[in-house]
């Protein structure tokens, strides 16, 4: 079965700084992978995704990550953050079932904190 | 703005109750997913519907039950609750049955008390 592991809970970073959140995945096929972000009491906004093609894939707000699979990673950059950068960022991994259909296996979340 | 709407947003009641949460999907999306994320357990995909048939389950309880109805809302019933069930409940639809991006709604937060 598949599986996500985000390694970091909690992470603070200064405004202005540069960011890359944590993210290993275990699937045996080539995943789907994506980043989503949830700030407090909202729902999850999907930030990149890949799903075949050039490895490193451009997001939304400056984001972007990339699918190393040598590494089974798919780790999330941003070269400033912002203070509305502050929220909870989850990675998930979605894996075909044998009827064709598909479900999303999410990480622990790492929770960002941005410092001024 | 996802254009997944979940009604209600917030949820109190009782242990032993039964709940029903609701999700619209996106405009011309047929597939639905249910989601719990709760402190303990974090996201758990509960149940997937497509076009009103249930496609694929993960780790939903037999105290719940979902169905889509035939204009593609869709409706998660928790029956006899717990103190555990207390989380949030998100609903996330996609265009088809697999490969494509899940749009999430805002959630429903239950609490049972």
């Amino acid at each position: 079965a598949q599986s996500v592991t985000q390694p970091d809970i909690h992470i603070t970073v200064s405004e202005g700084a540069s960011l890359e959140l944590r993210c290993n995945y275990s699937y045996g096929a080539t995943p789907y992978l994506f980043w989503y972000v949830q700030s407090p009491g909202q729902g999850l906004q999907l930030l990149l995704k890949y799903f075949s093609g050039d490895t490193l894939v451009q997001g939304i707000k400056g984001f972007e990550a990339e699918f190393k699979r040598s590494q089974s990673s798919f780790n999330l950059r941003k070269p400033s953050v912002h203070w509305s950068d502050a929220a909870e960022y989850f990675c998930a991994v979605g894996a075909r079932t044998n009827f064709g259909n598909e479900k999303l296996t999410f990480g622990t979340g790492t929770r960002l904190t941005i410092i001024p | 703005d996802s254009g997944v709407t979940q009604t209600p947003k917030h949820l109190i009641t009782a242990t032993g109750q039964r709940v029903t949460l609701r999700c619209s999907p996106r405009s011309g999306d047929l597939s639905v997913y249910w989601y719990q994320q709760s402190l303990d357990q974090g996201l758990q995909f509960l149940i997937q519907y497509y076009n009103g048939e249930e496609r694929a389950k993960g780790n939903i309880l037999e105290r719940f039950s979902a169905q889509q109805f035939p204009d593609l809302h869709s409706e998660l019933n928790l029956s006899s609750l717990e103190l555990g069930d207390s989380a949030l409940y998100f609903c996330a639809s996609s265009v088809g049955l697999a490969g494509g991006t899940q749009f999430f709604g805002p959630g429903t937060r239950l609490t049972v008390l």
